[in-house]
């Protein structure tokens, strides 16, 4: 079974500053997928970036860049340059590889993040 | 286009009602999901389909009942609601992880289901 835990509830940002918002993970399989996703207040939910437990370098997309230490099981989200748009809810989630763990994502409970101006 | 569509994206109805979402996705994609969202904004996932198939009934009351009669499709039943059934329904899709795709998940807008 797979495990993602966020323990930051809420976090706070100045605009333009850079953040981190942390993941760590738990599971069995020998390899697994690591995704970030955005949800602002609309709703909708906004894929970000992906990490592949074998992939030799940290991901990054954009302003978004994944700092995964696998061996601490962490996969920390860095967003650069906040924006006031940058304020939602941010969840991690993990696909696995077995038992039926490639067929869903299991997800954490989400940051909040708020952009002060 | 929109890529995955669910409707309708607001219910409200009272206890005991039976009630329908319907997904539809337009990316060829073989796998489809049914996520819940409480309102603690906690995502869990409830059914994931490929080809049609049922691969994950993540022990959901069967008063829900999914249905894919192809896979671009796959729509959600709910029988005699109850309170705790309120909620923000999400429908997704995906290629299966692993090869060469990430497997990421495309999300319907949402449908908020409101039982009285």
């Amino acid at each position: 079974a797979q495990k993602i835990t966020q323990t930051q509830p809420g976090m706070f940002v100045q605009e333009k500053e850079a953040v981190t918002l942390d993941c760590t993970y738990d599971t069995s399989d020998p390899s697994y997928g690591l995704f970030w996703y955005k949800q602002p207040s609309s709703g909708e939910m906004i894929f970000l970036i992906y990490q592949g437990s074998y992939d030799q370098q940290n991901a990054t997309e954009g302003r978004y860049s994944l700092n995964f230490q696998k061996a601490r099981k962490s996969a920390n989200l860095v967003i650069s340059a906040s924006q006031l748009g940058d304020s939602a809810m941010y969840f991690c989630a993990m696909r696995g590889t077995s038992g039926g763990s490639n067929y869903k994502l299991t997800f954490g409970k989400g940051t909040l993040l708020t952009v002060n101006p | 286009d929109t890529a995955v569509s669910q409707t309708p994206k607001y219910l409200v109805t009272q206890m005991g009602n039976d009630k329908s979402i319907k997904c539809e996705q337009n990316l060829g994609h073989d796998t489809m999901y049914w996520y819940k969202q409480d309102s603690k904004k906690f995502l869990k996932i409830m059914f994931s389909y490929n080809n049609k198939e049922l691969i994950i009934n993540e022990t959901v009351p069967n008063r829900f009942s999914p249905k894919s009669p192809d896979k671009a499709h796959l729509n959600l039943h709910i029988n005699s609601l109850e309170l705790g059934d309120s909620a923000v329904y999400f429908c997704a899709s995906s290629q299966p992880g692993g090869g060469e795709g990430t497997g990421e998940l495309f999300f319907g807008e949402g449908s908020r289901l409101t039982v009285l």
